[in-house]
């Protein structure tokens, strides 16, 4: 089945860094790859999804890209600020609206 | 956007009682839900893929017998967590497939056995 790996577990930055999280799957089948922002106690929340015929998408201040040849695809955050402190966690999928398969997500701290 | 809802929101329960948690997509028909754990500081893991009217698909190393899965209608699924024990205290998260294809995570269910 499909195994998703998440780097770094981790990660602290000043506010108006980027911040870069990044994932490799397994399963060559996967073409859907969100990335899911969590704060503590709640629920999971879509931020940014790529799919695999797309190498880049870019909304605002977050961008992510795929490739797919090497399976792996990073989350990209530029100008941080301290709200975006929280969980984030990768995911990959057949396809959009099947079952995820989560990375083991990225504590992001943004100091002021 | 499209909304989950979980009831409840939390529980706390006696080791060997069982619990039930709800499911419902409140405005859209959601033919599949997903039901996922989350250990504190951990990932979210799927549990189980819930259709209406059939037979849930058990991820690996998930007993179906102790989590009972009943996805009755088009907008209900329930987990039951039967004879709870302490490692089973969690957090359960479901989401709902809409007829888009996207996926809405409900708010999560914190259980707690005693």
């Amino acid at each position: 089945g499909e195994n998703v790996e998440q780097h770094p577990s981790t990660l602290s930055v000043q506010e108006g860094d980027s911040a870069v999280i990044k994932c490799t799957y397994s399963d060559s089948a996967s073409n859907y790859f969100p990335w899911y922002k969590q704060e503590l106690g709640k629920r999971p929340q879509l931020i940014i999804d790529i799919r695999s015929n797309v190498g880049e998408k870019k909304d605002q201040r977050i961008a992510v890209t795929l490739n797919k040849t090497a399976k792996h695809f990073s989350l990209h955050i530029t100008e941080t600020q301290p709200e975006d402190s929280a969980v984030y966690f990768c995911a990959a999928s057949m396809e959009a609206g099947t079952a995820l398969i989560f990375g083991k997500g990225t504590t992001l701290s943004v100091s002021s | 956007g499209a909304v989950v809802s979980q009831h409840p929101s939390w529980v706390i329960c006696k080791s060997g009682t069982s619990v039930k948690i709800e499911c419902r997509s409140l405005d859209f028909q959601a033919t599949t839900m997903f039901w996922y754990r989350q250990f504190p500081k951990q990932s979210l893991m799927l549990m189980a893929t819930s259709n209406e009217g059939s037979k849930a698909t058990y991820e690996q190393g998930v007993e179906k017998d102790k989590f009972l899965i009943n996805h009755a209608s088009l907008t209900l699924s329930t987990l039951t967590v039967t004879s709870a024990h302490p490692e089973d205290s969690s957090f359960y998260i479901c989401s709902a497939r809409s007829p888009g294809g996207e996926q809405f995570f409900g708010p999560g269910t914190r259980l707690t056995v005693l």
